[in-house]
């Protein structure tokens, strides 16, 4: 059974660096083909894709944010780090963390989220 | 960059009807990057079509999805209670890597 879940604060200051992790079950992350995808959705804003990390460690961001987002994974804990610099009120969002699908196109287990809000 | 748009924003149906919602692209797509997510708040969301028309394993068959081009439709034959949600249409394979479209909510009349 795939489970993921996100962790990290709920409230984080303007400028400071959001760190978010995501742990996970049922897949590794050493298995060929494997990835796992950082998505988030600002209140009433679509969602949007902020970036994947693969197996053999290859790593795609969204180009809008490519500056301000680093994803890294503990092989040993399960665990997908999200950084995120600089952060603005504009990136109050729930934060979720998602598994590939096998196709590589679509995402088939998520985690519930995690609300971050950016606030003075 | 290829933008999705879905109608109708909202989708306002009774229990046991059939809902048509709608995923249009900006321009021609492949099908194969086309999937279907319900999202229900509180929970991880759900992916119930991929490859614009296959359905993952625990998936009832009451979801489909069908189409090519620029236009995607997810249908809902029979509505279930548990079938109120958000649907939301997303693209792989373009600038950005995954795009999301903005969704259509269907609510109980």
């Amino acid at each position: 059974q795939v489970t993921l879940k996100e962790s990290g604060p709920t409230l984080i200051k303007p400028t400071q660096t959001l760190t978010l992790t995501c742990t996970f079950s049922g897949f590794s992350l050493t298995t060929d083909g494997v990835g796992v995808a950082w998505i988030r959705q600002p209140p009433g804003k679509d969602l949007e894709w902020l970036g994947n990390i693969y197996w053999d460690n290859d790593k795609r961001y969204t180009p809008s944010l490519e500056s301000r987002v680093t994803i890294t994974k503990d092989i040993s804990k399960n665990e997908v780090v999200l950084t995120m610099t600089d952060m603005d009120p504009a990136d109050t969002a729930t934060y979720y963390c998602a598994h590939r699908c096998s196709s590589g196109r679509c995402f088939d287990y998520w985690g519930q989220g995690a609300l971050v809000t950016v606030s003075a | 960059e290829i933008v999705l748009t879905q109608s109708p924003g909202t989708l306002s149906l009774s229990p046991g009807e059939r809902a048509t919602l709608s995923c249009r692209a900006s321009q021609t797509i492949s099908s194969d990057f086309l999937a279907w997510y319900q999202l229900k708040p509180g929970q991880a969301p759900r992916l119930v079509i991929y490859h614009a028309s296959t359905r993952p394993a625990d998936i009832p068959d009451r979801f489909s999805g069908s189409g090519s081009g620029t236009d995607f439709t997810l249908t809902i034959s029979r509505l279930e209670p548990e079938d109120f949600a958000v649907y939301i249409c997303q693209l792989y394979g373009y600038s950005p890597l995954f795009t999301f479209g903005p969704g259509t909510t269907v609510v109980i009349k």
